[in-house]
């Protein structure tokens, strides 16, 4: 099975802050990366897929990368809807498999 | 506009069965995988099982392998998932999503067991 390593579990920033999260999966997945966001009580949101790529409607303040097996997912000018816990999740191979997330907290 | 709604959660027994079901519009069901991912109260976010457009493959993590089953009714726009010997582990929110990128998802459907 493929490890997703997420980094930091959690992280405390302020509103217009500029934050990045990083995933790591233990073997190679292409691009085969997604970015959830996940608020209190809700259903997770999709914001990226293929690594970089901005699903429709998620303003483009969220942003995507990849360089090798390290996924970076950077969320610029934090606003306090911004604030929740984000996901990174591979779809290369089965079995489909997410990184432990990282909570995103107002200091 | 793209919908997914599930239904058929509640509290079983340990030992019980359940039917989840998930009801979808706004985009063309048979052609797309789709997957029932589940979220312990409290935890992170575990895949269940996955099916191909078409039913080619169905694919379910070891952890439920043998006790649930994923299904689709093309004809109905409708994914399920039938649990049997449910487990106190498998108490969680079970969520329905689209595609192996899971690009869209319904707002879930809470499974509790419990004597």
């Amino acid at each position: 099975d493929i490890q997703m390593t997420q980094s930091p579990s959690s992280l405390s920033a302020s509103v217009g802050d500029r934050v990045t999260i990083t995933c790591r999966a233990s073997q190679g997945i292409s691009n085969f990366l997604a970015w959830f966001q996940q608020k209190p009580g809700k259903a997770p949101k999709s914001l990226i897929y293929a690594a970089s790529s901005l699903q429709s409607g998620v303003p483009s303040k969220f942003s995507g990368s990849a360089s090798g097996t390290d996924f970076t997912l950077t969320i610029s000018s934090l606003q306090p809807e911004d604030f929740a816990t984000y996901y990174c999740q591979q779809y290369n191979s089965y079995p489909i498999t997410f990184g432990q997330g990282t909570r995103l907290e107002i200091k | 506009e793209v919908q997914l709604v599930e239904s058929g959660g509640g509290l079983v027994k340990p030992g019980g069965s359940l039917r989840l079901s998930c009801a979808v519009s706004g985009f063309t069901f048979s052609s797309y995988t789709m997957n029932w991912v589940r979220q312990a109260p409290g935890k992170g976010l575990e895949w269940v099982s996955s099916i191909s457009s078409g039913g080619t493959y169905v694919k379910h993590a070891d952890s439920v392998k043998g006790r649930f089953t994923i299904s689709t009714d093309n004809a109905r726009n409708s994914l399920f998932l039938q649990m049997h010997s449910l487990r106190a582990e498998d108490t969680a929110v079970y969520y329905c999503t689209r595609a192996s990128q899971s690009d869209y998802w319904g707002q879930g459907t809470l499974v509790t067991v419990s004597s």
